[in-house]
């Protein structure tokens, strides 16, 4: 199962929105609405922040969002802030009974 | 609160074996399954596989063979064992309990820095 494909890089301003794309096939992202994504401040564990698609665990602020339209899920943050750098990486089930990452993107607060 | 708590870092030789643990709190443990994640140096996160509530362990592709998956349900413990390491093993180890309501990850560990060198 090949990684889903994410933008290595992403950046913006605070205050700004940024989207990050997970690109995947039928057999996993188009296939199923089990997309999640996870923040990764380096040195701590990752945090879930978006699960089945679009929808946010407890606590998690609503600047965080997602949504999937084909074979592509997004992220999208708005009102971007200092504490929102770091790393971010997408998460689908997949047609093999598995789990396959994104290769991550990494998010810059200028 | 829900809490897994892994073993601290090992430094092991080539061809050693390491045993990674993961203790689990706040949950009742054998209900859940857990996944267990590899994040090799420069490198994004790597589903390795999970163990199932049953202790039937699935791996993913690349982590077959060498690598094993098993739970004490006694102590609520997890653990991932590597066998005959190799210098491209060194990474971090995550442990994450898998959820019950749609098939993804919830809570991490901490993770477990397994460094390889003679």
């Amino acid at each position: 199962q090949s990684a889903l494909t994410q933008p290595a890089s992403v950046s913006g301003s605070p205050g700004q929105s940024i989207a990050i794309s997970c690109t995947g096939t039928s057999s996993d992202v188009g296939g199923y609405d089990y997309v999640s994504w996870y923040q990764h401040h380096p040195g701590t564990a990752p945090k879930l922040i978006i699960f089945e698609v679009n929808n946010r665990p407890s606590g998690i602020s609503d600047r965080f969002s997602g949504s999937k339209s084909g074979n592509t899920a997004s992220l999208t943050i708005t009102g971007l802030q200092p504490e929102d750098e770091g790393d971010y990486y997408c998460l689908s089930y997949t047609n093999t009974i598995t789990l396959v990452f994104g290769g991550g993107t990494k998010l810059t607060v200028l | 609160q829900v809490q897994l708590v892994q073993s601290g870092s090992e430094l092991k030789k080539p061809g050693a074996s390491v045993r990674v643990s993961c203790k689990a709190s706040g949950y009742t443990f054998t209900r859940y399954f857990m996944n267990w994640v590899r994040q090799a140096p420069g490198q994004g996160l790597e589903w390795m596989g999970n163990i199932d509530t049953n202790g039937n362990p699935s791996y993913a592709q690349g982590f077959r063979g060498r690598f094993v998956f098993s739970v004490d349900s006694s102590v609520n413990t997890a653990y991932l064992q590597i066998n005959s390491l190799k210098a491209e093993d060194k990474a971090v180890y995550y442990c994450v309990r898998g959820t019950n309501e749609y098939p993804g990850m919830d809570y991490w560990g901490q993770g477990t820095l397994v460094s390889v060198s003679s």
